[in-house]
């Protein structure tokens, strides 16, 4: 069973860059898609985007100017990095599998304050 | 995108049943039967209840059920017990390779 878990550094001061990664254990990176997802205090979940296994990428249109995902196949892990930060972005970022339209495996997500 | 729209809130007594809405438009929705429902534990890693409006993962109770009318889809929980108090989020596609996530409903067993 593929387990997944989310690493970053909790705190990120305004205008800076988030760096988040999600290591993956139980199954190998490239043979599935995968998923960024936030939840800020009191909203619902938001759709951050999608890295396939071939690295390609899908964002949504809110925060595709600041948000960059990728692969790294040697270290069995995906990063995702969200510039200019603002209080807007404090929130728990999760990552998941993407299997066949839904999230099928998700993490236990990192909280993300963004504050000076 | 649009967030879908659910109920803030449904509750019931152990053993009934409450149903959650979630509603969005002909692009996401209406539009494709990729509809998928999450439970939220505080704490926990989410987990997937139903995905394609009415199908169920293994090891998920046949207590959880989907189903979909035009731009609404819906989520049944028969059956209520003390571990399904949890909030609840509707997930659907949007058409290339992109996600819209409901409002969410925290289920509150009485």
């Amino acid at each position: 069973q593929v387990k997944l878990q989310e690493s970053g550094p909790g705190l990120v001061k305004p205008s800076e860059t988030l760096s988040l990664t999600c290591t993956v254990s139980g199954g190998s990176i490239s043979s599935f898609d995968w998923t960024w997802i936030r939840q800020a205090p009191g909203k619902g979940p938001e759709w951050i985007g999608h890295i396939g296994r071939k690295g390609n990428t899908n964002y949504n249109p809110a925060l595709k100017s600041r948000v960059t995902l990728s692969l790294d196949t040697s270290k069995n892990l995906f990063s995702l990095i969200l510039t200019s930060v603002t209080a807007a972005d404090t929130a728990i970022y999760f990552c998941a599998t993407d299997y066949n339209f839904f999230l099928n495996v998700w993490g236990q997500g990192t909280t993300v304050t963004v504050s000076s | 995108q649009s967030a879908l729209t659910q109920p803030p809130s449904a509750s019931g007594s152990p053993g009934q049943s409450v149903t959650i809405s979630c509603t969005g438009t002909r692009s996401d929705v209406g539009g494709y039967n990729y509809v998928s429902w999450y439970q939220f534990h505080p704490g926990k890693a989410p987990t997937v209840i139903i995905y394609d409006v009415s199908k169920r993962p293994s090891g998920v109770p046949d207590r959880f059920s989907g189903s979909k009318s035009g731009n609404t889809a819906s989520l049944i929980v028969s059956g209520l017990q003390a571990e399904d108090e949890a909030d609840y989020y509707c997930t659907s596609y949007a058409g290339g390779n992109t996600y819209v996530f409901g409002t969410g409903t925290k289920i509150t067993v009485l």
